[in-house]
């Protein structure tokens, strides 16, 4: 079956600090891979995708590469800023009409 | 668009008690789901529609759990009767299902608490 793992958080960063959320999957087939962001009190939201390998998908600073040799799709940003802070969850979607499989989530908490 | 939404944003109840928690997805969207959230097990799909019929209910933790989407622009998850473990965040998504690089749209959830 399908799933995905992430690094256990809390993550805890000082401002302008470099980040990274590690994330592998299994799929049976070639999946379509997703990071989405949780702000507090609030419903999950696209950060970005990418549906092919070595596909970068970037938005608000963050990336991740679609890494088929090795099942990832790391989450980076540069210089991470009090307002990232949010619980991210990796995922993927293997066919066109199944379902995504979530990773746990990881926290992130950015102090000043 | 409003986006996907979903009422009540908090539900309190008692032990015992049925409660109902609606969606109504993007309009033009035919794929709804339904997912819990809790700090113990994280997010768990419950079940999915394509086309309002349901596809996989094998998330859907036993019988007090039932849903239905009796058209294409509303879904309701009832819990009858409901239990304090079931307190949780619900959490509805629809999306374009026709495609595997679409993705799914979530609601704010609706925050219930079983005292």
């Amino acid at each position: 079956g399908n799933s995905v793992t992430q690094m256990e958080g809390p993550v805890t960063l000082s401002e302008e600090a470099f980040l990274t959320i590690n994330c592998t999957y299994t799929a049976t087939g070639y999946p379509s891979l997703f990071w989405y962001v949780q702000y507090p009190g609030e419903g999950l939201q696209l950060l970005l995708k990418a549906t092919k390998a070595d596909d970068k998908g970037s938005n608000k600073g963050f990336e991740a590469t679609y890494r088929k040799e090795t099942t990832s799709f790391h989450l980076e940003k540069g210089s991470v800023q009090v307002s990232d802070s949010a619980v991210y969850f990796c995922a993927l979607k293997d066919s066109g009409y199944s379902t995504l499989t979530f990773g746990k989530g990881t926290m992130l908490l950015v102090s000043p | 668009d409003a986006g996907v939404i979903q009422s009540p944003r908090h539900e309190v109840t008692e032990m015992g008690q049925e409660v109902t928690l609606r969606c109504k997805p993007i309009s033009g969207h035919n794929s709804l789901f339904w997912y819990r959230q809790t700090m113990m097990r994280g997010l768990e799909l419950l079940i999915y529609f394509n086309n309002n019929v349901p596809i996989d209910d094998s998330g859907m933790p036993e019988d007090r759990f039932s849903a239905k989407m009796p058209n294409a622009s509303f879904s309701t998850l009832k819990i009858q009767p409901s239990e304090p473990r079931d307190s949780a965040v619900y959490f509805c998504a629809s999306t374009s299902g026709d495609r595997q690089n679409t993705e799914a749209f979530f609601g704010q959830g609706t925050r219930l608490t079983v005292v």
